[in-house]
């Protein structure tokens, strides 16, 4: 098992453009969250899919968004970049029936987005 | 609302001394909070939760509702212990990082 996997590793874009990021979770688990990183700073929780569905979502705005596939993997989709949305953005993955969707995340090495 | 506070980015301490990496949160339900650690050039991973109220690696994290902290301890340090150590909340339906503290092990 490779663990959590996400495409592509690096990313630049020029302001306003869309950007996809893929993530697969770890084998056996249901639920995918994003959370974006900025330099020198922790992660930020984007939002959570389980079952095809956003669940939650965190103070971000509605340029980002997502979809979890029926196979689990998933995608957050950002439209009309900005600078500041340069950043790592994190995927990770957890199991709702193995103690819920917060109970223990196994993340990705991330995609470092760069907005020009 | 900062929920998760850690107040030094940066620690160093020598082998065999005790660590200790400070967090604060502010929530004012029951929350559970877990500690992320992540070593060079590997992926964020988990460290310990505290409704587990396990020991890992030699690490120990108290929850006090009172001082509303979740400092994370070990009485001796070691050079693999050097990383970058998060704290973090759930409210449930959110998770909120701190900032991290960057831990340095001197041999």
């Amino acid at each position: 098992d490779a663990g959590v996997t996400q495409s592509p590793t690096h990313l630049i874009k020029t302001r306003g453009q869309q950007v996809t990021l893929r993530c697969s979770p770890k084998s056996g688990h249901d639920t995918v969250s994003w959370y974006q990183q900025a330099l020198g700073q922790g992660p930020q929780f984007i939002f959570q899919y389980y079952e095809e569905e956003e669940r939650q979502r965190g103070n971000f705005p509605d340029r980002f968004s997502g979809h979890q596939f029926p196979n689990y993997s998933s995608e957050l989709n950002v439209n009309a970049l900005l600078l500041g949305d340069s950043a790592l953005y994190l995927c990770a993955s957890s199991s709702l029936l193995a103690g819920g969707p917060w109970n223990e995340q196994f993340f990705g090495p991330g995609t470092r987005l760069t907005v020009l | 609302a900062q929920r998760v506070t850690q107040p030094e980015k940066l620690l160093s301490v020598f082998k065999g001394a005790p660590v200790e990496l400070k967090c604060n949160y502010s929530y004012s339900g029951s929350p559970e909070l877990f500690w992320y650690v992540q070593y060079s050039r590997q992926r964020l991973q988990l460290l310990l939760r505290h409704i587990s109220r396990e020991s890992i690696k030699g690490f120990t994290a108290d929850l006090n509702k009172g001082e509303t902290s979740f400092h994370l301890k070990k009485p001796f340090a070691q050079e693999e212990d050097s990383a970058m150590y998060y704290c973090a909340l759930t409210s449930g339906n959110q998770f909120y990082f701190g900032t991290g503290t960057s831990l340095t092990v001197i041999p």
